[in-house]
């Protein structure tokens, strides 16, 4: 079974600064999707940013962008020039053709004013 | 856009009660998952669904049930209700892609609280 797994629950750094949250998982798959969500204090389900693992290059989304070592089965997050709005509870997820999401136990981000 | 519709937001029922949540995918999605968040966990698939069939079938009590409708849209009953059924469940819908690559889309979710 895939599992999950994400080692800080909680961080917090200063606005402005670079936070990169960890995510490892396991799965004897060679082609699945990686994922984060964030889950502000509205409990929203927000996806950050995804990857699929048979592209080596590493996704980004504006400050969003991720560092994905498939051989170490470890998929982080970094958040660069991070803001306010970015305090937020961050799920990192696998998924496996179509089927379910398997989600971490979350990390929860504070950004400090 | 249009996005994932749940209903009710909220939802107070009494130990024992049913209660259904509904949900509306984005239009032309094809696939539903249902997702339960206890307080302070994260979310535990509960059960999809894609053209009307069952696909896949998580943790879901015996005491739930769920299908799917012509319109694609998705209900979740729940019967004789405990107090560990309070949670916030969501809905998500994609559409099946090849392999997967289509995202699931998340609704804002339906909090129920069992007093």
């Amino acid at each position: 079974a895939q599992t999950v797994t994400q080692s800080q629950p909680e961080m917090s750094v200063q606005e402005a600064e670079t936070v990169t949250l960890s995510c490892t998982y396991d799965t004897s798959e060679n082609n699945y999707y990686l994922f984060w969500y964030k889950q502000p204090p509205s409990r929203q389900m927000i996806l950050v940013i995804r990857q699929e693992a048979y592209k080596q290059q590493n996704a980004t989304e504006n400050r969003f962008s991720v560092n994905f070592q498939k051989a170490a089965k470890s998929f982080s997050l970094k958040i660069s020039d991070s803001q306010l709005g970015d305090t937020a509870m961050y799920f990192c997820a696998y998924r496996f053709g179509n089927e379910k999401l398997t989600f971490g136990t979350g990390t929860r981000l504070t950004i400090i004013p | 856009a249009a996005g994932v519709i749940q209903s009710p937001r909220h939802l107070i029922k009494e130990k024992r009660e049913t209660a259904t949540l509904k949900c509306y995918p984005i239009p032309r999605h094809d696939t539903v998952y249902w997702y339960q968040q206890g307080p302070g966990q994260d979310p535990q698939f509960l059960i999809s669904f894609y053209e009307k069939m069952q696909s896949d079938k998580g943790s879901i009590p015996d005491r739930f049930s769920a299908q799917q409708f012509s319109d694609y849209h998705s209900e979740l009953n729940m019967s004789s209700l405990e107090l560990g059924d309070s949670a916030l469940y969501f809905c998500a819908s994609s559409l099946r892609g090849t392999g997967g690559d289509q995202p699931q889309h998340f609704g804002d979710g339906t909090r129920l609280s069992i007093l």
